[in-house]
């Protein structure tokens, strides 16, 4: 079994700081997503990456993927508060079934 | 509409009943996925169908738990003589390609289930 660790678990932020959240396993994936999740919803597709060392920006937010294509981070610029949700990170060994961490979740305070 | 559908929305039933938990795919989507989510939690994966056959079962917890899509769209997950454990979100989701490598998976909203 493939485990993605996510941290923190808990995040709680004023408007307009910065923040990073990881994703970490000792399996190499094949490609990563994160996704974005809010209440009563289900989870919506951010970004995927598939190639060490990749970055990603996607406006605010900006998307690593590790070297040896085990890891991730998540980094987001000037946090608004339409940026509050859980933010999941699932990898994909090639099974073609993503695995997902257990999330991050976010709240932007106005 | 154009999105995974995923009824009922919410379900309570009691300890021991069956419940079955319907998804309606984005058309011409080829591969169907199960996720169970607790609260506090990932998703956790249950069943992936490609096409009409179910491609890996491994994430069924037991033999109460059965999935089907008999005509390679629509599906329905099944659980029987429901314990208190088995309460959770139940979400589908669907995907143009296996995921594998790029494939996004379009997630339904849905089905709380409630088990009293």
């Amino acid at each position: 079994t493939q485990l993605l660790e996510q941290s923190p678990q808990f995040l709680s932020i004023q408007e307009g700081e910065n923040l990073t959240v990881y994703c970490n396993s000792s399996s190499v994936f094949s490609s990563l997503q994160w996704y974005r999740q809010e209440p009563g919803e289900g989870p919506v597709l951010l970004v995927t990456v598939v190639t060490g060392g990749e970055v990603k920006k996607l406006k605010r937010l900006t998307f690593q993927f590790g070297d040896a294509r085990k890891d991730s981070s998540l980094h987001i610029t000037a946090a608004q508060p339409g940026d509050t949700g859980l933010y999941l990170c699932a990898g994909d060994g090639g099974s073609y079934i993503p695995t997902f961490g257990r999330g991050t979740s976010l709240i932007v305070h106005p | 509409g154009a999105g995974v559908s995923q009824t009922p929305s919410n379900k309570v039933t009691e300890k021991g009943k069956y419940v079955e938990l319907r998804c309606d795919p984005i058309s011409g989507h080829t591969a169907l996925y199960w996720y169970r989510q607790s609260l506090g939690q990932g998703p956790e994966f249950l069943i992936y169908f490609q096409g009409t056959g179910a491609a890996d079962d491994s994430g069924l917890p037991n033999d109460r738990f059965f999935a089907v899509r008999p005509e390679g769209s629509v599906s329905t997950l099944k659980i029987q003589r429901t314990e208190r454990g088995d309460s959770a979100v139940y979400l589908c989701a669907s995907s143009l390609t296996p995921s594998a490598n790029t494939g996004e998976l379009f997630f339904g909203e849905g089905s709380r289930l409630t088990v009293l």
